[in-house]
């Protein structure tokens, strides 16, 4: 199996900051690698697919990079609504892995 | 409106049963992969399983193989999944997952989730 290591964990931000997740699969994975956000109580929302596609409707301060085994999220301008859950996943294989996720919190 | 919505969850006792069920609206269901994806309080994102278009394949996380059963009726746009032998930790928000194939495969349409809670 595929093993996803997201990180940090967790990271506290302002709004209007630019913000970097990590993640980082135990094999390649070329680009088959989603981002997803997840607001309490809610479903998961796919927001990049293909480590850099952003979905339609997200907002351009999202996106995506890398290929391989590493990857990265980028928020640039946080707002409040971005206040979430983000987790990565591989479609390479299966099991389709999800990363630990990376909890957005308020400074 | 594309939409998944679950039902069949509830309070299960340990070792009993329990069929999910995902309703697919507003889109070719017959078409698409369908995943399930399951979250226990408080913790992260677990992959459980998968069907393929039109039921022939199906995989399964090793922490459910042997307990649970993936399956779909495309006459009547709906996902199931059979739950066996429930255990304390499958306790969880099930979500069912459409899985698009021009995405990579990316998981593009999600339930709202249905709540399972394995305890006696």
């Amino acid at each position: 199996d595929i093993q996803m290591t997201q990180s940090p964990s967790s990271l506290s931000a302002s709004v209007g900051d630019r913000v970097t997740i990590t993640c980082r699969a135990s094999q390649s994975i070329s680009s088959y690698l989603n981002w997803y956000q997840q607001k309490p109580g809610k479903a998961p929302k796919l927001l990049i697919s293909a480590a850099s596609s952003l979905q339609s409707g997200v907002p351009s301060r999202f996106s995506g990079s890398g290929s391989g085994t590493d990857f990265t999220l980028t928020i640039t301008g946080l707002q409040p609504e971005d206040f979430a859950a983000y987790y990565c996943q591989q479609t390479y294989s299966t099991p389709r892995t999800f990363g630990q996720g990376t909890k957005v919190e308020i400074k | 409106e594309v939409q998944l919505v679950e039902s069949g969850g509830g309070l299960v006792q340990p070792g009993g049963s329990l069929r999910l069920s995902c309703a697919a609206s507003g889109f070719t269901f017959r078409s698409y992969w369908m995943h399930w994806v399951r979250q226990a309080p408080g913790k992260g994102l677990v992959w459980v399983s998968r069907i393929n278009s039109d039921g022939s394949s199906t995989n399964y996380a090793a922490s459910v193989k042997g307990r649970f059963t993936i399956s779909r009726d495309n006459a009547k746009n709906t996902l199931y999944l059979q739950m066996n032998s429930l255990r304390a930790e499958d306790t969880a928000v099930y979500y069912c997952a459409r899985d698009t194939v021009t995405l990579n495969d990316a998981f593009d349409i999600w339930g709202q989730g249905t709540m399972v809670t394995v305890s006696s």
